[in-house]
């Protein structure tokens, strides 16, 4: 297996345009979390899915982010308008019974 | 909210010394995990331990879960340039939910 695929790997982007982040789980794993990390806040847990369904999205910071998992092998975080202070590194991760394994992340930059 | 705080935040040391790292929380996990990450990558496990007093070697690494499984410490013996990185703590809920700590961030100097 490949591992966890995100997409893009960098993004970079103006105030209030709209960003779309992708992500490719592990074939078979049945949970997905997506992550932001910046140095300030750490890695902080943003929503989880469970079988595709959102189960905690207490993370989410405000409307402006939303996340979709249509299916078991995609999902999207969306930013809608994106602002400067959403710059960060976004991580995908997904695991089975306990390990999470994660991708390499996208890089977001917004000017 | 469940909350994890690792200390030290930051460590320098010289090559061939020994490091304790710590992960405190209030509340009780199902099991926690320890990661390590490197520049431009995502973080990689290392560990889980799951039962309370638990301890698990990885070579030089030592890990150790508390008795009443809200804290655990990861011990290195003679760090080794290669083991510059961050590690991270993690904590895993019951309904599945992982939560990290804020990191400590390792530099060992040959």
């Amino acid at each position: 297996d490949a591992g966890v695929i995100q997409s893009p790997r960098h993004e970079v982007t103006e105030m209030g345009q709209e960003v779309t982040l992708r992500c490719k789980p592990i074939s078979g794993h049945n949970s997905l979390f997506w992550y932001r990390q910046t140095m300030m806040r750490g890695l902080e847990l943003l929503i989880y899915f469970n079988n595709n369904v959102p189960i905690d999205d207490s993370g989410m910071p405000e409307d402006r982010f939303s996340a979709k998992m249509p299916n078991a092998s995609f999902s999207t975080l969306k930013i809608q308008p994106s602002e400067p202070r959403d710059s960060a590194v976004y991580f995908c991760a997904s695991s089975l019974i306990a390990e999470a394994f994660f991708g390499q992340g996208t890089r977001l930059t917004v000017v | 909210t469940q909350l994890l705080e690792q200390s030290p935040q930051f460590l320098s040391i010289q090559e061939g010394e020994n490091l304790t790292v710590y992960c405190n929380s209030s509340s009780v996990f199902s099991s926690l995990q320890w990661y390590r990450q490197e520049p431009g990558e995502g973080p990689v496990l290392l560990v889980t331990v799951v039962t309370g007093g638990e301890v698990k070697k990885l070579k030089r690494l030592t890990f150790q879960f508390g008795d009443a499984r809200k804290d655990s410490s990861l011990h290195i013996t003679a760090a080794q340039p290669g083991d510059t990185g961050l590690y991270l703590c993690a904590g895993v809920s019951p309904k599945g939910k992982l939560i990290f700590g804020q990191g400590t961030e390792l530099s060992v100097k040959p």
